[in-house]
């Protein structure tokens, strides 16, 4: 299975300010995916991220403040823009092998 | 549009006993679901994946049951331990949308 990192782990930011988040894949993979967890909620879909290719947004979700990038086949970054308080969340990277979806460790973000 | 749900939203049981968690979805026309288990603040650790053509799988003291028609899935968690203690998740992938729709969670106690 593959195995994910992710980095920051956790971070602390001030509203206004954005966040960019790294996804380590130990494997090369076509699709990447990033959710979103917010606190007590369970897991939505961000958006997926093919390589050499504009990554494709779910609804309410929008590239100008979650812009993503995927330079290759076994890395991803998004990016938390000008944030606000209600953008603290975990976020998780995620890729699918055989159609099974296997997740990092995710990162913990707050924003005061 | 993929609606999942998992019921009960939390469960407490004494060490020992045996437990099924529940899972229903509104689109039938899947690929897969999986299950998946998630620490406090930690990402997701998969569980079990069943593909559409089967009706159940196994790994050690879980077992996952899929019935397409009836939109459900359950959990079988035999002889429960401590350890067992996490927030339980189902996501159904769905071809339509070619993309994970994730459940609400049901949030395990198992106490000693």
């Amino acid at each position: 299975s593959a195995v994910i990192s992710q980095k920051p782990s956790r971070d602390i930011c001030q509203r206004g300010t954005s966040l960019t988040i790294q996804c380590q894949v130990d494997s090369q993979v076509t699709m990447m995916f990033w959710y979103r967890q917010q606190p007590g909620q369970s897991l939505t879909l961000i958006a997926t991220a093919n390589q050499g290719s504009e990554a494709t947004y779910e609804s309410g979700f929008v590239i100008d403040k979650f812009p993503i990038s995927r330079p290759n086949l076994t890395f991803s970054t998004l990016t938390v823009s000008n944030m606000s308080p209600e953008d603290s969340s975990i976020y998780l990277c995620s890729v699918a092998e055989r159609g099974e979806q296997y997740f990092g460790p995710g990162t913990r973000l707050t924003v005061t | 549009k993929q609606e999942v749900t998992q019921i009960p939203a939390a469960l407490s049981v004494p060490e020992g006993e045996n437990l099924v968690l529940n899972c229903s979805f509104t689109d039938s026309a899947i690929y897969n679901l999986q299950w998946f288990r998630q620490d406090p603040g930690k990402g997701l650790t998969s569980l079990l994946l069943i593909q559409s053509s089967q009706r159940e799988q196994t790994s050690g003291r879980l077992n996952a049951s899929l019935d397409k028609s009836s939109g459900r899935s359950t959990l079988y968690i035999a002889a429960s331990q401590p350890g067992d203690s996490a927030t339980y998740l189902c996501a159904a992938y769905t071809g339509t949308a070619s993309k994970l729709t994730f459940g609400t969670g049901t949030r395990l106690q198992v106490t000693l």
